[in-house]
């Protein structure tokens, strides 16, 4: 069974990093994700999408703050430089067999 | 610029039927697959379902599988859903979103959202 797994919360300062971890149900380790970006009331952005090996291709606009790499069954959103505009939804997404998966999101709160 | 406007939702009784569409602009349409994902009121995202290029592709989530139908008109640079036999559950903001053309079915795109509200 498809399932992605993430932190319901996470918190970081104003001006430094924080690292989002997505993790892929067993079985599914080599599987590519996306992250998307969702800012108080507003639509889903598109951030990246991110292979098993690290490689990852962003979305039109996304800063280099943002990056992504992988482990085995995880997948991370790594943002630098936190700003103020960060403090969103961050949802990862998979696509199986004729349906797409989200995770359950993680809210993160910029100090 | 890509562009994708969403219309149609409002207010309807469950059991009820409604249509939303999908403008699309500022990218050749008939050449990218398209998709519907919706957001229940503070709830996360689900994806609702997916149609190809030349509509010879289509899925459903298993919530809305024989109750929802997805088309597209290429000429009109349009998408639609049609929801029929309307549940509490399907309360949510429906995006309207362009796939990313690669192998697999991610979200490059999204519009603005459309609410659509089910209840007596």
């Amino acid at each position: 069974q498809l399932v992605l797994t993430q932190s319901p919360s996470a918190s970081a300062s104003l001006g430094a990093s924080v690292k989002l971890t997505c993790t892929l149900s067993s079985g599914h380790s080599s599987y590519a994700i996306a992250w998307y970006q969702q800012q108080p009331e507003k639509g889903p952005r598109y951030l990246m999408k991110l292979n098993s090996d690290g490689s990852h291709t962003k979305g039109d606009g996304i800063p280099d703050r943002f990056s992504g790499s992988s482990s085995a069954s995880e997948r991370y959103l790594t943002i630098s430089s936190l700003q103020s505009e960060d403090e969103a939804d961050y949802y990862c997404q998979m696509w199986g067999t004729g349906t797409a998966i989200f995770g359950g999101g993680t809210k993160l709160t910029v100090l | 610029e890509v562009q994708l406007v969403e219309s149609g939702g409002g207010l309807v009784q469950p059991g009820g039927s409604l249509r939303l569409s999908c403008a699309a602009a500022g990218f050749t349409f008939s050449s990218y697959s398209m998709n519907w994902v919706r957001q229940a009121p503070g709830k996360g995202l689900e994806w609702v379902s997916f149609l190809s290029d030349t509509s010879n592709g289509i899925y459903y989530a298993d919530s809305v599988r024989g109750r929802f139908t997805i088309s597209r008109d290429n000429a009109k640079n349009s998408l639609y859903l049609q929801m029929n036999s309307l549940r509490d559950e399907d309360t949510a903001v429906y995006y309207c979103a362009r796939s990313l053309p690669v192998v697999g079915v991610y979200f490059e795109y999204w519009g603005q959202g459309t609410l659509v509200t089910v209840s007596s």
